[in-house]
């Protein structure tokens, strides 16, 4: 079975562009969780999507956001980029039912 | 307090030695636990889950939970070099239990 896929893994834009990241879970999982990784922070949770429905969101400004498509891919977009957006951005997906996440490869993004 | 909380370390242990790791959490109700390894450059990957008090095997790795103190552990026995990485421990809040809240991980760095 194939795992959690992201795309694009690499990213570089500027401050004030806005960019979307892919994520498209585990066949099957209809879960799929958003975070963000840097040094200081460690692994912050961003939002979760279920059933095309945002069930969770951490604590990010407005300009994080994101959507589920009916087939259970995700999308989250990142408006009016700033320096401090730098991080690994990681998807996870799960089960129904299941807490247990399994993690994509993640999107490095870097803005300059 | 952070909700959940791990020693950054580095945590260093000769090869063959047993390697152990600790995490506290807040939130007294939560139920389930989970300890993920993270190599450098790479996401996050789950290597074990626990719910009950006690202490749960897998290969050579051991959880240990202790809801009463609120402490989370991994035994990892065996120490091998390939085991150097940083170890998240994550906790599924009672206040949600459709979340995942992530340590900042522990670095372990096992030398032959």
């Amino acid at each position: 079975k194939a795992g959690v896929t992201q795309t694009p893994r690499y990213l570089i834009k500027t401050r004030g562009q806005q960019v979307t990241l892919s994520c498209s879970p585990i066949s099957g999982h209809r879960s799929v969780s958003w975070y963000q990784q840097t040094p200081g922070q460690g692994l912050q949770f961003l939002f979760e999507y279920f059933s095309e429905t945002q069930r969770n969101k951490g604590n990010f400004p407005g300009r994080f956001s994101g959507r589920q498509f009916s087939n259970s891919r995700s999308e989250m977009n990142v408006s009016t980029l700033e320096l401090g957006d730098s991080a690994l951005y990681l998807c996870a997906s799960s089960l129904e039912e299941a807490v247990e996440q399994f993690f994509g490869p993640g999107t490095r993004l870097t803005v300059l | 307090q952070k909700e959940v909380e791990q020693n950054s370390g580095p945590l260093s242990v000769p090869e063959g030695a047993i390697a152990s790791l600790n995490c506290t959490y807040s939130d007294r109700g939560s139920q389930s636990f989970f300890w993920y390894r993270q190599y450098s450059g790479k996401s996050p990957e789950l290597i074990m889950f626990i719910y009950s008090n006690g202490d749960k095997e897998d290969g050579r790795f051991t959880a240990q939970l202790n809801k009463a103190s609120q402490y989370v552990s991994l035994l990892i026995r065996d120490s091998q070099p390939s085991d150097s990485a940083t170890y998240l421990c994550a906790v599924s809040p009672s206040y949600n239990t459709d979340k995942l809240i992530f340590g900042t991980g522990t670095r372990l760095q096992v030398f032959p």
